[in-house]
């Protein structure tokens, strides 16, 4: 069983239509999360850190939030530059204080 | 900036062969670690290490060993390549704190045939 889940896998939205990544992990505990963008065929490229629940981060179009049991991260007013795929990675306590990737989401934007 | 330079983009190499994977980074980061990504099952962490010429297993060693001499270079090597390693793999340094993010580099597409 993952103890990472992103949803949803794969996002279409049209220019301009704004909505939201989940991201939800079942193991207590967290000790941090962070969010990556990766453009296809390039590596995770480092977007967000948050550390405790409440705490919200925001660059250009991308706001990122937390809770105890999930991050989201939204997305206003999206652009065709922001199509990519959007990793999260809860640092979970216990363990080897290595981040926990989820599978990603997938976000296409039409212009 | 960070900058994590994996040696190759793309490398075909045969089943049994042994294949090097290197990767350097140039701030001075403690840890380092190696990733492969296959379509559907995410980033799978391989080895890791925290320092020179320290080594820990991660969640997917089997087939893997890993060389750490100097403090910017992390080496994966597949002892004897199988095309069950075909994938994309992924080289990432963090500075010391558990709550630094990693910087990846952009990775090495690797078939086995």
């Amino acid at each position: 069983e993952d103890q990472v889940t992103q949803s949803p896998e794969a996002l279409r939205l049209q220019e301009g239509e704004s909505s939201s990544l989940n991201c939800s992990y079942t193991v207590s505990g967290l000790r941090g999360l962070f969010w990556y963008r990766q453009d296809p065929g390039k590596g995770p490229e480092f977007l967000f850190t948050l550390y405790s629940a409440g705490e919200e981060k925001e660059k250009e179009r991308l706001k990122a939030t937390l809770t105890k049991k999930e991050s989201f991260l939204h997305i206003t007013a999206p652009k065709p530059e922001d199509s990519a795929t959007y990793l999260c990675a809860p640092l979970l306590s216990g363990g080897s204080y290595i981040p926990t990737f989820g599978r990603g989401t997938s976000l296409i934007v039409h212009p | 900036d960070v900058k994590v330079t994996q040696s190759s983009r793309y490398l075909v190499k045969r089943t049994g062969e042994k294949v090097f994977l290197e990767c350097v980074q140039d701030m001075d980061h403690e840890n380092m670690f190696w990733y492969r990504q296959d379509p559907g099952l995410g980033l799978r962490l391989i080895y890791f290490s925290y320092d020179v010429k320290m080594k820990e297993k991660g969640d997917i060693p089997e087939g893997y060993s890993v060389s750490r001499e100097k403090k910017e270079r992390f080496s994966l090597i597949l002892e004897s390549a199988s095309t069950n390693q075909t994938s994309m793999y992924l080289c990432a340094s963090r500075y010391g704190g558990i709550t630094q993010p990693q910087h990846f580099g952009d990775g090495t597409r690797l078939s086995i045939l």
